[in-house]
């Protein structure tokens, strides 16, 4: 069964603070998905990395693909109160299936 | 990107009643959807798989006979929770899934059984 850590699970940081969020597995998966959702809504497409060692860039955030493929982090840069929701990596497994880590829950304080 | 819309977006429910749940593909044909069902501030747990004219594929514990999923056509599945019971009281989301391209997901549905 593929799984997916995902920490922290809660995290409450004042508006300006950098943070990371780290997603890990001890399987490979052929690519690797970052969603932000809103509470009562759907989770929202971020980013989708599939080369090992891959770094994608969007605005503040950065993404990482681990080098084996097992691996990935999130880092926002000068965090905002916007940026608060629930962020969600998501492995996508041979089968196509999505595997969801367990969340991470960001509060940004102004 | 493509839309999934879910309807109803909230529904309120006596207990042992049963209700349905559409999630809908609005501009492209699905051959895969997926429903999930998540827990206040946890992550989404896959339920099963829907294909379009085959018997959806269900996750290890979700009882196939309490929730039935239809997916008649390949922008419409459905997902009916049976004899629904306040345990089953939850946020439900769908996906839609074009072959090997991402999955976009519906709105949600949140589930409350009284």
């Amino acid at each position: 069964t593929q799984l997916l850590e995902q920490s922290p699970q809660f995290l409450s940081i004042q508006e300006g603070e950098n943070l990371t969020v780290y997603c890990n597995s001890s399987s490979v998966f052929s690519s690797l998905q970052w969603y932000r959702q809103e509470p009562g809504e759907g989770p929202v497409l971020l980013v989708t990395v599939v080369t090992g060692g891959e770094v994608k860039k969007l605005k503040r955030l950065t993404f990482q693909f681990g080098d084996a493929r097992k691996d990935s982090s999130l880092h926002i840069t000068a965090a905002q109160p916007g940026d608060t929701g629930l962020y969600l990596c998501a492995g996508v497994s041979q089968g196509g299936k999505l595997i969801f880590g367990q969340g991470t829950e960001l509060s940004v304080k102004p | 990107g493509a839309v999934v819309s879910q309807h109803p977006s909230r529904v309120i429910c006596k207990s042992g009643t049963s209700v349905k749940i559409e999630c809908r593909s609005l501009d492209f044909q699905a051959t895969t959807m997926f429903w999930y069902r998540q827990f206040p501030k946890q992550s989404l747990m896959l339920m099963a798989t829907s294909n379009e004219g085959s018997k959806a594929t269900y996750e290890q514990g979700v009882e196939k006979d309490k929730f039935l999923i239809n997916h008649a056509s390949l922008t419409l599945s459905t997902l009916t929770v049976t004899s629904a019971h306040p345990e089953d009281s939850s946020f439900y989301i769908c996906s839609a899934r074009v072959q090997s391209t991402e999955a976009f997901f519906g709105q949600g549905t949140r589930l409350t059984v009284v």
